[in-house]
């Protein structure tokens, strides 16, 4: 089976700008997950989709959205990025929840400038 | 406790040696714990998923234990190698916080 994967793996944008992440679940998986890793904060929960439809979410403003497609891929977008944006950004998969055994992508690391 | 903490934060043992280290978690609300076995470059591996108070796992040299009541879990490995060297993040999962991760144990196995 393929694994989790992510598009872009790397990004760079300016400040202000708005940038759109990609991610592709294993394949039979429903349930995805995004989390940023920034040195300082580590590891840090952002939003669960399943169905389609968001399930849970972390602490972030809004100008982190995402959107989950009828395949179960998902995009996340960060609009109006700011500096502190600049991280690691991972998806996980799951097959149904995010309780379960989570297979983590590559990231995407993006860069603010 | 709201965060979840890990200790030691690094820690350097030499090959062949047993280490152990902790995950504190918020114990209400309580649904799962899972380690990660995080190495550089790549992504982090799941390790184990835990959700019953006095879960033990297993997987080859690397075991877990569980307390939900307290709130910690225990990462042993025994006969540390140097391919054990990573980062060991846990995660709790809960229906008040959410899942939060841990900052992590960043383990170096010297040969």
């Amino acid at each position: 089976k393929a694994g989790v994967t992510q598009t872009p793996r790397y990004l760079i944008k300016t400040r202000g700008q708005q940038v759109t992440l990609s991610c592709s679940p294993i394949s039979g998986h429903r349930s995805v997950s995004w989390y940023q890793q920034t040195p300082g904060q580590g590891l840090q929960f952002l939003f669960e989709y399943f169905s389609e439809t968001q399930r849970n979410k972390g602490n972030f403003p809004g100008r982190f959205s995402g959107r989950q497609f009828s395949n179960s891929r998902s995009e996340m977008n960060v609009s109006t990025l700011e500096l502190g944006d600049s991280a690691l950004y991972l998806c996980a998969s799951s097959l149904q929840t995010s309780q379960e055994t989570q297979y983590f992508g590559p990231g995407t690391r993006l860069l603010v400038l | 406790i709201l965060n979840v903490e890990q200790s030691p934060q690094s820690l350097h043992v030499q090959e062949g040696d047993s280490t152990n280290f902790t995950c504190s978690f918020p114990s209400s609300n309580f649904y799962a714990l899972h380690w990660y076995r995080w190495e550089t470059a790549k992504s982090p591996e799941a390790l184990f998923v835990m959700t019953l108070n006095g879960d033990e796992k297993k997987k080859g040299r690397i075991s877990a234990t569980l307390n939900t009541k307290e709130g910690y879990s225990y990462l042993y490995i025994k006969g540390s190698q140097p391919e054990d060297s990573a980062t060991y993040l846990c995660a709790s999962f809960s229906g008040t916080y959410k899942y939060i991760f841990g900052t992590g144990t960043r383990l170096k196995v010297l040969a």
